[in-house]
């Protein structure tokens, strides 16, 4: 137990549906991400919120939104989604970002697995 | 934008030999991260290295940071079953930056 907490752990949905994944971090930081991890990819980075700042967007489509209302929650909003956006889609979260820290380190969660049909 | 080149792409061993991967970049990085990811789990942080020439062990596992903060390298002595994963190595993007740049990781296999 990571202390990160993802729902749903499996999701299937059609290209034109509209879904939201969420994530929860019972660790008391205030940064968190999202990635994606397909077969063909390593980890790439999609989204990071900083104390609900959002300060990376990574070229990431459209049809991904992100949502972070407070420093505990964030969710990810997919709608029109392709067939290959099906990948795992990971939550993390980490404390401040001195590089100096060992507050950097970034604890996933389990991850929602989500097949676009 | 920053990368790390991670060799090899994959890794079987006989069971009690070593491992060792590798992590590259062309650029100085301001420290380097390892973590593993357990076949159907998620990446689980390992370690992190600072130092220049910084060397840390966990048991059976060393990691070194080269002289020049330019490379990595994850060695596991006498590999166990229970070390299957992919290994990952990730870098910070800069000073004060949240983002982590991962490695394409290295898949180990265990052959009992």
């Amino acid at each position: 137990e990571t202390g990160v907490t993802q729902t749903p752990r499996h999701l299937v949905m059609g290209m034109t549906n509209k879904k939201s994944l969420k994530c929860e971090q019972h660790l008391g930081h205030n940064a968190m991400y999202w990635y994606k991890q397909s077969a063909k990819k390593p980890l790439e980075l999609m989204f990071v919120y900083s104390l609900e700042e959002r300060v990376e967007n990574n070229s990431v489509p459209s049809r991904f939104s992100p949502e972070c209302p407070n420093s505990s929650h964030l969710f990810l909003h997919l709608h029109t989604l392709q067939p290959e956006d099906s990948a795992l889609y990971l939550c993390a979260s980490s404390g401040a970002g001195v590089i100096w820290s060992s507050y950097n380190e970034q604890f996933f969660g389990p991850g929602t697995r989500l097949t676009v049909l | 934008g920053q990368q790390v080149m991670q060799i090899p792409q994959y890794q079987h061993v006989q069971e009690g030999e070593d491992f060792t991967t590798y992590c590259n970049s062309s650029t100085t990085l301001s420290n380097i991260q390892w973590y593993k990811q357990r076949p159907g789990g998620h990446p689980v942080f390992l370690i992190q290295l600072v130092k220049s020439g910084e060397v840390k062990k966990q048991k059976r596992l060393t990691f070194q940071f080269g002289e020049a903060k330019k490379n990595s390298s994850l060695h596991i002595t006498a590999t166990q079953t229970t070390d299957v994963g992919t290994y990952f190595c990730a870098a910070l993007s800069g000073a004060g930056s949240y983002q982590l740049t991962f490695g394409k990781g290295t898949k180990l296999s265990v052959i009992p």
